[in-house]
Order: C-alpha cells, then sequence, then structure tokens
C-alpha cells in the first residue's frame, strides 16, 4: 500500500459524458500527478500540482481538468469523452517539485468509455 | 517516440535463470527511476539512481546508472516467479522538475 489512495477504481460510462476522478495522495507530500496508461501510449504524464498551483504541464487535452484543493487532494476532470480516452489513470504523490523525488503511485481508475 | 527506449519489450525465462533489462536515451537525466508494475495495479519504485556511475543492491536486483546518465540496467540473479511484472525506467531532466518520462516497459514473466 503505497499510502495513496483514488476513488472509484472503475468506471464507465458514455462518449461525451464529464467524469471526476479523485486522487489523496500520502500524508505530508505536497506534490500530486496524474497520469494516463493506455496499451498503445504507455505511461503518458498528464498534470503537476505542488501545494495548490499547477506546476508542470504534460500531453493533457484542452477536454481535461486537474485542481488541488487546500486539504491537498486533487481531481482530475475529463469532459466530452471519446472512445480513446478509455485508459488507466493514475495519481502520484512525493514529497517535493523536483522530478528526482520518488513517486508513489495509487492503485488507478481504469475508465471505460463506451 | 519514446525518450527512454526499453529493451527487451517481452522476457520469459525460468525461474533461476539470470536476466538484464536495459533503459536508454540520448538525453541526460538527473535522476532515473525503476518502477514494476502488476496488472491492474499503480507503480511500484524500486529504486532511484542519481549519480553516473552509481550502483545500487536490492536483494537480488542489480541496478546500474550509465556513467553519463544516458542509460541504466537492471539487473536479476536467480530469478523467481514472483519477479514476473512489468518493468519501468522513468527519467527525471534538470528542466522539467516533476515531469517523469517514462519508458515503454519490459514485461517479464518468469516461470516455475
Amino acid at each position: 500500500d503505497s499510502g495513496v489512495t483514488q476513488t472509484p477504481k472503475h468506471l464507465i460510462t458514455a462518449t461525451g459524458q464529464r467524469v471526476t476522478l479523485r486522487c489523496s495522495p500520502r500524508s505530508g507530500d505536497l506534490s500530486v500527478y496524474w497520469y494516463q496508461q493506455s496499451l498503445d501510449q504507455g505511461l503518458q504524464f498528464l498534470i503537476q500540482y505542488y501545494n495548490g498551483e499547477e506546476r508542470a504541464k504534460g500531453n493533457i487535452l484542452e477536454r481535461f481538468s486537474a485542481q488541488q484543493f487546500p486539504d491537498l487532494h486533487s481531481e482530475l476532470n475529463l469532459s466530452s469523452l471519446e472512445l480513446g480516452d478509455s485508459a488507466l489513470y493514475f495519481c502520484a504523490s512525493s514529497v517535493g517539485l523536483a522530478g528526482r523525488n520518488e513517486q508513489f503511485f495509487g492503485p488507478g481508475t481504469r475508465l471505460t468509455v463506451l | 517516440t519514446q525518450l527512454l527506449e526499453q529493451s527487451p519489450q517481452f522476457l520469459s525465462i525460468q525461474e533461476g535463470e539470470n536476466l538484464t533489462v536495459y533503459c536508454n536515451s540520448s538525453s541526460v537525466f538527473s535522476s532515473l527511476q525503476w518502477y514494476r508494475q502488476e496488472p491492474g495495479e499503480g507503480p511500484v519504485l524500486l529504486v532511484t539512481v542519481v549519480t553516473g556511475g552509481e550502483v545500487k543492491k536490492l536483494k537480488r536486483l542489480t541496478f546500474q546508472f550509465g556513467d553519463a546518465r544516458k542509460d541504466s540496467s537492471l539487473h536479476i540473479t536467480a530469478a523467481q516467479p514472483g519477479d514476473t511484472g512489468l518493468y519501468l525506467c522513468a527519467g527525471a531532466r534538470g528542466d522539467s522538475w516533476g515531469k517523469l518520462q517514462f519508458g515503454a516497459g519490459t514485461q517479464v514473466v518468469v516461470t516455475p
């Protein structure tokens, strides 16, 4: 158990819909990262928040947005869903900002778009 | 195109054999991490290497960071079925803060 929690575990929805994925970091960690993992693209970095502020962005679509709240939990919002958005979405957390900081991953949310 | 190239993509061996997984790039990384992921679960951090030429050992696993900090290898001695999983390398570059670049992974299967 990494100490990072994610809900829900599974999510099935239809194209065009909007969903929210939730992540709680390990106690004491200020950074939260979101990743997408699909069979053809591997594990792709989406976005990083540190203490409530966006700090790094990867290949995140404009239909996707995220935020980190004062209690440090984070939410990833996916809208106008397409079939290709079906993937595993992971949240990770670390103590600090830097990439060399060890990141601890949650169990993931499996999103299926029908 | 992956910034970090892992080879081989797939490795199937018998229990007791040794194996090596490679992670290569043309870019320099400030640190490199190795993770193992099992189906339906999140990656689990195995080790972080930060110094060129560094060698770290974790029981039967040996990790090496290249002198130029562009490549790394993971060697498993006397593999066991419990070593089965997807091995991912991930690198952090000095200009990218928390952004980790992941390789595509090496799927290792150890059969009894």
